[in-house]
């Protein structure tokens, strides 16, 4: 079965750190890139950051950028999200996604396969 | 950065009606434009990819139009389980963009 799994939200103070991790199972893992996006409470859908299928590439948005830094590994079939410099602003549920393209060739795509997010709650 | 506005943000309808979603790019983002399904406590899920591509396995009676600024979400013939929250989103370039979402509710 194709899928996604979250684990490593949590509360936590403002200021600390929090890992993320993705957990990918029932696909070719590795020829595929990776989004986190993530939800305030009651709010819309916000994308984090990505990372392409084989690592080298990466991409945030400004709210994290310099915060929070997103990795894989391809043997664990897993990805990350390490999250410093927390905020309450910080405070979401995160998904992970797949691009819907596989492979070298692609571009930015839709996400077709979510995690069912884990919740992420930033305070003292 | 492309700003991505639906509407309505909210729309109340009956089981068998046909309703229309709207979301306009703020520039164009040809037809780089996802349609998401999200019920409460649920991830989202994807129903149509550039534009009006189908997803696998969802409904026909979902569709989508549009290229350019101006995308529509249709379904034909509302079903219980449509009841849900919808949201476009832009993957024309980074950062990618989603609208603020429509609330489909039961009239």
């Amino acid at each position: 079965q194709v899928q996604l799994v979250e684990s490593g939200g949590g509360v936590v103070q403002p200021g600390r750190s929090l890992r993320l991790s993705c957990a990918a199972s029932g696909f070719a893992f590795s020829d595929y890139a990776i989004y986190w996006v993530r939800q305030a409470p009651g709010k819309g859908l916000e994308w984090v950051a990505v990372i392409s299928y084989h690592g080298y590439n990466n991409n945030y948005a400004a709210s994290v950028k310099g915060r929070f830094t997103i990795s894989r590994d391809n043997f664990r079939d897993t990805v990350y999200l390490q999250m410093s410099s927390l905020r309450a602003e910080d405070t979401a549920v995160y998904y992970c996604a797949r691009d819907r393209c596989s492979g070298g060739s692609c571009q930015l795509n839709s996400f077709d396969i979510w995690g069912q997010g884990t919740m992420v709650t930033v305070s003292s | 950065d492309i700003q991505m506005t639906q509407s309505p943000s909210t729309l109340s309808a009956s089981v068998g009606d046909r309703v229309t979603i709207t979301c306009r790019a703020s520039q164009s983002i040809s037809s780089w434009l996802a349609w998401y399904q999200q019920k409460a406590g649920k991830a989202p899920s994807l129903l149509i990819y550039k534009a009006s591509s189908l997803e696998n396995g969802v409904p026909s009676r979902f569709s989508g139009s549009g290229s350019g600024t101006e995308f529509t979400l249709t379904i034909s013939s509302l079903q219980p389980d449509d009841f849900a929250t919808y949201y476009c989103q832009q993957y024309n370039a980074y950062p990618v963009s989603f609208g603020q979402g429509t609330k489909l509710e039961i009239k």
